[in-house]
């Protein structure tokens, strides 16, 4: 079946610390990928998308993803987080155009 | 424009009862849908639109029934309330399809008793 997995389910980190996401989908065809993000209290909202082309795309906040395709891979990055950073990210595939379908989310905690 | 508006944003049932959660967008987006959320289960699909008229199953559809009559409403029916329906609700739009920018509501938190 098609999915979209996300191993890490919470994540602690210090203002200041990388971080890096992970983000796995399984899908042979054409693939385009996002990651949403859901700050408290407010609905989901894009942070960035994977079409085609350059395969290291950058979002909004400072965020960036790479794909692999070697890998099944659009692990989301930043170099340095923030406290408003704290949130839920979500990664997401379609499977055609029809059906969007979500990984179970990184809840991420950054300790000021 | 308002975007993606939903009502109410909050509701506590019997198991049972009925009731509609109401989705409306402004900005003539073709496609839309409904997902549930729940902890530790992210975002799941339930009921999806790729226009007036034409609606589809996603991956958790009982239980709920939808209709597109036209292409600003997509209204959610819940025919008999069952606790396993205690979620968050959310609607999206994009302008054609699941492979577009999803604009998501603020949602709405049921609590079925």
């Amino acid at each position: 079946a098609q999915s979209v997995s996300q191993h890490n389910h919470h994540v602690i980190l210090s203002e200041a610390a990388s971080l890096e996401l992970g983000c796995n989908y399984s899908y042979g065809g054409t693939v385009n990928l996002f990651w949403y993000v859901q700050y408290p209290g407010q609905h989901l909202q894009l942070l960035l998308k994977y079409f085609s082309g350059d395969p290291l795309v950058k979002g909004i906040k400072g965020f960036e993803a790479e794909f692999i395709k070697s890998k099944f891979s659009f692990n989301l990055r930043k170099p340095s987080v923030q406290w408003s950073d704290t949130a839920e990210y979500f990664c997401a595939a379609p499977f055609g155009n029809e059906k969007l379908t979500f990984g179970t989310g990184t809840r991420l905690t950054i300790i000021p | 424009n308002a975007g993606v508006t939903q009502t109410p944003k909050f509701q506590v049932l019997k198991t049972g009862q009925s009731m509609t959660l109401q989705c409306a967008q402004d900005m003539n987006h073709e496609y839309m849908s409904w997902y549930r959320q729940d902890p530790g289960m992210g975002l799941r699909l339930i009921h999806y639109s790729v226009g007036a008229g034409i609606t589809d199953q996603g991956e958790v559809p009982n239980g709920y029934n939808v209709s597109r009559s036209t292409t600003e409403d997509f209204p959610l029916r819940l025919l008999s309330a069952a606790p396993s329906q205690t979620s968050v609700y959310f609607c999206a739009s994009s302008l054609q399809g699941a492979s577009y920018e999803q604009y998501f509501g603020p949602g709405t938190r049921l609590t079925v008793t």
